[in-house]
């Protein structure tokens, strides 16, 4: 079974600002890791994903994340907000059936002016 | 059409009542997914379906949960004699792949208050 802790409910930070949004997973298997985000009304949307090969991984629009066996780290870091990020922030990580995702309890971004 | 559907989008039910949520999944998509969240939470895993079968049903809370997708495209979720608990959003992803590498696409979910 796997599990994922996700350390941070609210972050608030000022636009231009870094942040770094918190995950951690447990699990007996080699594992997937996902963020998803869901921006206000909307539903959830992948915002990037480990598989394998190289840990660190990116998206469109600005965030990475990097995968760390030794600690059980999927942290999410983006070096410069906007207000447009916005949103919660949910950790995912699937191992062994592979389709079925155990999701964190979310983080919610706020970006202030 | 062009992302997954939801319907209804919002749901009030007496105690007791029987609901039916409808999921429509990208068009294509070989495997279908119902998660439940509840205030606070992150989504939890309920059902998934390959096609029409059923594959895993080992998140369904109880047996007032059930979950078809006859022809292998749309899906409902029904809950008979619903409780207070069962308070949630229900949401539904599909996917193109059969075992998935996690890229699910999700719909808007179906807000369910019971009274």
């Amino acid at each position: 079974a796997q599990s994922v802790t996700q350390l941070d409910s609210q972050v608030p930070v000022f636009e231009e600002a870094p942040v770094e949004l918190r995950c951690n997973y447990s699990s007996s298997v080699s594992v997937y890791l996902f963020w998803y985000v869901q921006y206000p009304n909307q539903g959830l949307q992948l915002l990037l994903k480990y598989l394998s090969g190289s840990t660190l991984v990116e998206s469109i629009n600005g965030f990475e994340a990097e995968f760390n066996k030794s600690q059980t780290s999927f942290h999410l870091r983006k070096p410069s907000v906007h207000i447009s990020d916005t949103a919660e922030y949910f950790c995912a990580v699937s191992g062994g059936s592979n389709y079925k995702l155990t999701f964190g309890k979310g983080t919610l971004l706020t970006v202030n002016p | 059409g062009a992302g997954v559907s939801q319907s209804p989008r919002y749901k009030v039910a007496k105690r007791g009542q029987d609901v039916a949520l409808r999921c429509d999944p990208i068009s294509g998509h070989v495997s279908l997914f119902w998660y439940q969240q509840a205030l606070g939470q992150g989504p939890e895993f309920l059902t998934y379906f390959q096609n029409e079968a059923q594959l895993d049903k080992s998140g369904l809370p109880s047996d007032r949960f059930f979950a078809e997708r006859p022809e292998g495209s749309v899906s409902t979720l029904k809950i008979q004699r619903t409780q207070q608990e069962d308070s949630a959003v229900y949401l539904c992803a599909s996917s193109s792949g059969g075992m998935g590498t996690g890229e699910l696409f999700f719909g808007e979910g179906s807000r369910l208050t019971v009274l």
